[in-house]
């Protein structure tokens, strides 16, 4: 299993530019979710989706949105970058339906906004 | 807003001594959870713990919980160069399905 695989890498975007981060998961998991993490703030959720067809927000959802039209994916646009939201990016993937199981995390996205 | 706190912001420590670092948070909750962070890398679960649980160990890791206090802590014997990361907690309330993470222990393991 390839696990939680996320792209790309690394990304620089301009003030205004829109941009998704992909991520998959080749488990069959069915919770999948989005954090952001900052210098000294720890991680903080941004969406998340307890399955297919099912997403909500998190602790700071504004400037993203997110789909799940599979159980292997789930993206994050951001609509509209802001120098605020440069930022390393984690997906992560869980076996159940919720959080309260072990977390799998892809490796990060790396989006500088200038 | 952050639901665990770590303590201490950062640790140094001889290898082979012992670590332990806590983990202060507000609300009931229903798990606890303890991840590493090597630098630059995703996150890595380590081990997780129920609120009906008070101890539980993993190798060379033992957590406890004390839901009174509304705290853990992590220890990591007989540490190693490898055991350097930074170590994160996170928790999830009754009822709720996301998970809260703290600001985390930078942890550094001198040879």
């Amino acid at each position: 299993n390839a696990g939680v695989t996320q792209t790309p890498k690394f990304q620089v975007l301009k003030t205004g530019q829109s941009m998704t981060l992909q991520c998959a998961q080749d488990m069959n998991h069915e919770y999948m979710s989005w954090y952001r993490q900052d210098p000294g703030m720890g991680l903080r959720l941004i969406h998340y989706s307890v399955g297919a067809g099912i997403t909500d927000q998190g602790e700071v959802p504004n400037g993203y949105n997110v789909s799940r039209s599979t159980t292997e994916d789930f993206p994050l646009r951001l609509l509209s970058a802001a120098p605020s939201q440069t930022s390393v990016y984690f997906c992560a993937s869980s076996y159940s339906r919720g959080a309260g199981y072990e977390q799998y995390f892809g490796p990060g996205t790396r989006l500088t906004v200038t | 807003s952050q639901q665990g706190e770590e303590d201490p912001q950062a640790l140094s420590i001889q290898e082979g001594e012992n670590a332990t670092m806590n983990c202060s948070y507000k609300t009931s909750i229903n798990n606890l959870q303890w991840y590493r962070q090597n630098s630059g890398r995703g996150l890595v679960h380590l081990i997780l713990i129920r609120s009906n649980e008070r101890e539980k160990h993993s190798g060379r890791l033992r957590v406890t919980l004390d839901t009174s206090k509304k705290s853990s802590s992590l220890l990591i014997t007989a540490s190693r160069a490898a055991d350097t990361a930074s170590y994160f907690c996170a928790t999830l309330d009754f009822g709720n399905e996301k998970l809260t993470f703290g600001t985390g222990t930078r942890l550094t393991i001198i040879p």
